[in-house]
């Protein structure tokens, strides 16, 4: 699987929209990109994934270039609640992949500030 | 569905002891996994399962034991703690998601210190 560098830390004002990029310039053609967020001391939470188009849902946006080697997840409005560690991962979606060697780096951490 | 369940979800063990941290998930999936979480240093797997009587090795595997008699249980095993098994072990599964690929579902974690 491609690897993913994301910068070590960010800060966001509440209520202001946190954008957070990824570069993965080794991408495959057929990896999607994941993005999952872990709150302290808590499990690892998915946020959202997306192949080629950009993809939105509840939680966030998530933006991915035309050349794929990079994208950007958008936090519309962040709260308090949105301080954590955000991981961008790189991996082949197939349901019957043997090894599913999900390499998770240090992430970003996000820290919103009132 | 209660998700992703580990127990216990703290525990200090002496050098040597041997313990079984627990994880059993009701959502039917196939695929379940162990990671222990260092600081600084990310997720690692640590054993991986395709599926009832399936397992193998991830990156980190040495001291640690894993069976899968069950689609829903997925202990792992340490056989004789060190000082070095301190850290947070996480177990997850992975769903099925609309627009294809998949993702996990991670249990909140187990504390273990080897002292």
């Amino acid at each position: 699987d491609a690897k993913t560098t994301q910068p070590t830390s960010m800060d966001c004002a509440e209520g202001r929209a946190a954008n957070l990029p990824c570069n993965h310039s080794t991408i495959s053609g057929n990896e999607y990109v994941y993005w999952y967020r872990q709150i302290h001391s808590q499990g690892p939470q998915y946020i959202i994934h997306g192949l080629k188009n950009n993809e939105t849902n509840e939680m966030a946006s998530l933006i991915i270039t035309e050349d794929r080697k990079s994208s950007t997840l958008i936090l519309p409005h962040a709260t308090l609640r949105d301080t954590a560690v955000y991981y961008c991962i790189v991996r082949v979606g197939s349901l019957k992949t043997s090894y599913d060697k999900v390499i998770f780096g240090p992430g970003t951490s996000l820290s919103v500030i009132p | 569905n209660a998700g992703v369940t580990q127990t216990p979800k703290f525990q200090v063990l002496k050098t040597g002891q041997s313990m079984t941290l627990q994880c059993a998930q009701d959502m039917n999936h196939e695929y379940m996994s162990w990671y222990r979480q260092d600081p600084g240093m990310g997720l690692r797997l640590i054993h991986y399962s395709v599926g009832a009587g399936i397992t193998d090795q991830g990156e980190v595997p040495n001291g640690y034991n894993v069976s899968r008699s069950t689609t829903e249980d997925f202990p792992l095993r340490l056989l004789s703690a060190a000082p070095s098994q301190t850290s947070v072990y996480f177990c997850a599964s992975r769903i099925t998601l609309g627009t294809g690929g998949s993702g996990y579902t991670f249990g909140s974690g187990t504390r273990l210190t080897v002292v």
